[in-house]
């Protein structure tokens, strides 16, 4: 079965500074793994994506992931923090599965940002 | 596009009533998924239509819980005899179908109180 850990519900950084936020995958083949933003009323939105290839991915708004096999993680990184970037960010694993996209979620970490 | 439309909101109801809820998918995807999330967790997949067609369903959706896309277009989710444990938000996301690279676009949720 395949699921998905997000060791730190809730991690408060500042304005401007880095931002780390884990996240550890069970799945028995080689993973989909995603990682979604959520803005409070806001539906979840797609910041980046690995399937293959080049293990250092690339999103939106900054993103980036690292996947390490080797240590089933897929952890998100940013360089430098923006207050607008205060929300909940879920990592996914999932593959297909009878021809359509089956995501696990993890619980998810709720970044909170300061000036 | 102009997204993915969820209505209503925000939904309460007594226990033991029935709720509907909607969505409206992008206008040129076929595909529709309804999650299910609750207090500090993430979304949980419920059911997928392709097109009409329901093709899956999780064990979440018990005999309660009803899902349908009539025309390939909207959907529908009804729980009927509602329970306190019903209390979620439930999301909709629609998808056009490309593979791997099949990207979902989720709405905003509807956030259902069951007192």
């Amino acid at each position: 079965a395949q699921s998905v850990t997000q060791p730190d519900i809730h991690i408060t950084v500042s304005e401007g500074a880095s931002l780390e936020l884990r996240c550890n995958y069970s799945y028995g083949a080689t993973p989909y793994l995603f990682w979604y933003v959520q803005s409070p009323g806001q539906g979840l939105q797609l910041l980046l994506k690995y399937f293959s290839g080049d293990t250092l991915v690339q999103g939106i708004k900054g993103f980036e992931a690292e996947f390490k096999r080797s240590q089933s993680s897929f952890n998100l990184r940013k360089p430098s923090v923006h207050w607008s970037d205060a929300a909940e960010y879920f990592c996914a694993v999932g593959g297909y599965s009878g021809g359509y996209q089956k995501v696990t979620f993890g619980t998810g970490t709720k970044l909170q940002v300061i000036p | 596009d102009t997204g993915v439309s969820q209505d209503p909101r925000h939904k309460i109801t007594k226990r033991g009533q029935n709720v509907t809820f909607r969505c409206d998918p992008i206008s040129e995807h076929n595909r529709l998924y309804w999650y299910r999330q609750t207090l500090g967790q993430g979304p949980e997949f419920l059911t997928y239509f392709q097109n009409e067609a329901q093709l899956e369903k999780s064990r979440l959706l018990s005999d309660r819980f009803s899902a349908e896309r009539p025309k390939g277009s909207f959907s529908t989710l009804e729980i009927q005899r509602t329970e306190q444990g019903d209390s979620a938000m439930y999301l909709c996301a629609s998808s056009f179908p490309r593979g791997v690279n099949e990207k979902l676009f989720f709405g905003s949720g509807t956030q259902l109180s069951v007192l």
